[in-house]
């Protein structure tokens, strides 16, 4: 079956520590993608990559980082930087970031920063 | 920048009655795509619309693009309980990323 895993589903931090969240897929997408939801809100993108060990920052990158090593793989740290931290982060793919290819998510991380 | 608006923020519905989300664009889209995310869940994406004055049925659900391709609705016939969740409209605008609007929660009263 294929499709977008990541993990933990639920994350607990202290203030002051990064965290990384995991996204791994098997679609073969080449477009990866990071969001942040926030109750009541719609999806931000923090940050998306078209190809390997390439990325670009989306709305609200301040805080965050990621890596694009594997076509499979896209983490998303969440440094110390990041004021306001706790939210549930969406990872998605697609077979392209232009053109109308649709967004397949993962199920999503819960992060609360204490 | 651009954005994308979705009106009704929430929306309570006996079951059987219709339910419309209606989104807004400040600029002119080159598509926009619906997704539906269950409680608890993670967004699913619905359908795609791209030509303007496109018109999409997928049973109860029908999906509008507009003339001017700056606004889009979704209309649920007849709603079920197993409509509850939050509706998304995303927009592809001249920055090439897919905006997301604000959402609708729907939530259905049997």
């Amino acid at each position: 079956d294929g499709g977008i895993t990541q993990s933990p589903k639920y994350l607990f931090r202290k203030e002051g520590q990064n965290v990384t969240l995991s996204c791994e897929q098997n679609l073969n997408h080449d477009a990866m993608y990071w969001y942040r939801q926030d109750p009541g809100q719609g999806l931000r993108l923090i940050y998306y990559s078209q190809i390997v060990n390439d990325f670009q920052k989306g709305d609200i990158a301040e805080g965050y980082s990621v890596s694009r090593e594997k076509k499979e793989s896209f983490p998303l740290t969440v440094t110390s930087a990041q004021k306001n931290p706790t939210a549930f982060y969406l990872c998605a793919s697609n077979r392209n970031t232009g053109g109308n290819s649709p967004l397949h998510f993962g199920n999503g991380t819960r992060l609360t920063v204490t | 920048g651009q954005q994308v608006m979705q009106i009704p923020q929430y929306q309570h519905v006996q079951e059987g009655e219709d339910f419309t989300t209606y989104c807004n664009s400040s600029t002119t889209l080159s598509n926009i795509q619906w997704y539906k995310q269950r409680p608890g869940g993670h967004p699913v994406f619905l359908i795609q619309l791209v030509k303007s004055g496109e018109v999409k049925k997928q049973k109860r659900l029908t999906f509008q693009f507009g003339e001017a391709k700056k606004n889009s609705s979704l209309h649920i016939t007849a709603t079920q309980t197993t409509d509850v969740g939050t509706y998304f409209c995303a927009g592809r605008g001249n920055t090439d990323k897919l905006i997301f609007g604000t959402g609708t929660r729907l939530q259905v009263f049997p």
